[in-house]
């Protein structure tokens, strides 16, 4: 089963506007760290965002915000003021416990819009 | 500053060629270091966890003998490809740190072509 789902295979949002990237996990562990990070086509990993499963205020970064849905178990990436500079990959990400790997959903491509 | 150096940054090489690709702790101890693939227009795939003076832990499916991983000290993990094809063309890339709160790090990631 998909621990982390991105039903957005891709998005277009116009240049200032805000966008919402949803992102949907699958866990029993009771301890557990969301993040998002953004690939630009150069290939890189930037990290974003993280959210705590215990953490009780949505975690914001910048112009970056998480709607943490825990009962919904969403973790949906809000970009607010979209720059061209934000088109790139998005990946949601997932992590059970401590230092273990990262699991990642599929993606969501975002296209800034001029 | 990056806190994770993966090298090299490109190969191209041919059919057979063994490949090998360094991951790098430039300012901390890892003592795990993780490996993934990430084929063109998909997301990252984990391909085994790096572990400091022990063996590695392969994921399903992933060749142990084709891919193999030294992790010989807290700062160094390699990857080698070896004998390497085309279908093995791919990037590649590694990631260190990143303990309960904090995000891993990745290194900028190694794309490999076999020819």
């Amino acid at each position: 089963a998909q621990k982390i789902t991105q039903t957005q295979p891709g998005m277009f949002v116009q240049e200032k506007e805000a966008v919402t990237l949803d992102c949907t996990y699958d866990t029993s562990d009771p301890s557990y760290g969301l993040f998002w990070y953004k690939q630009p086509s150069s290939g890189e990993m930037i990290f974003l965002i993280y959210q705590g499963s215990y953490d009780q205020q949505n975690a914001t970064e910048g112009r970056y915000s998480l709607n943490f849905q825990k009962a919904r178990k969403s973790a949906n990436l809000v970009i607010s003021a979209s720059q061209l500079g934000d088109s790139a990959m998005y990946f949601c990400a997932m992590r059970e416990g401590s230092a273990t790997p990262l699991v990642f959903g599929k993606g969501t491509r975002l296209s800034v819009i001029a | 500053g990056a806190v994770v150096s993966q090298h090299p940054s490109w190969v191209i090489c041919k059919s057979g060629t063994s490949v090998k690709i360094e991951c790098r702790s430039l300012d901390f101890q890892a003592t795990t270091m993780f490996w993934y693939r990430q084929f063109p227009k998909q997301s990252l795939m984990l391909m085994a966890t790096s572990n400091e003076g022990s063996k590695a832990t392969y994921e399903q499916g992933v060749e142990k003998d084709k891919f193999l991983i030294n992790h010989a000290s807290l700062t160094l993990s390699t990857l080698t490809v070896t004998s390497a094809h085309p279908e093995d063309s791919s990037f590649y890339i590694c990631s260190a740190g990143g303990q309960y709160s904090q995000p891993q790090h990745f290194g900028d990631g190694t794309r490999l072509s076999i020819l």
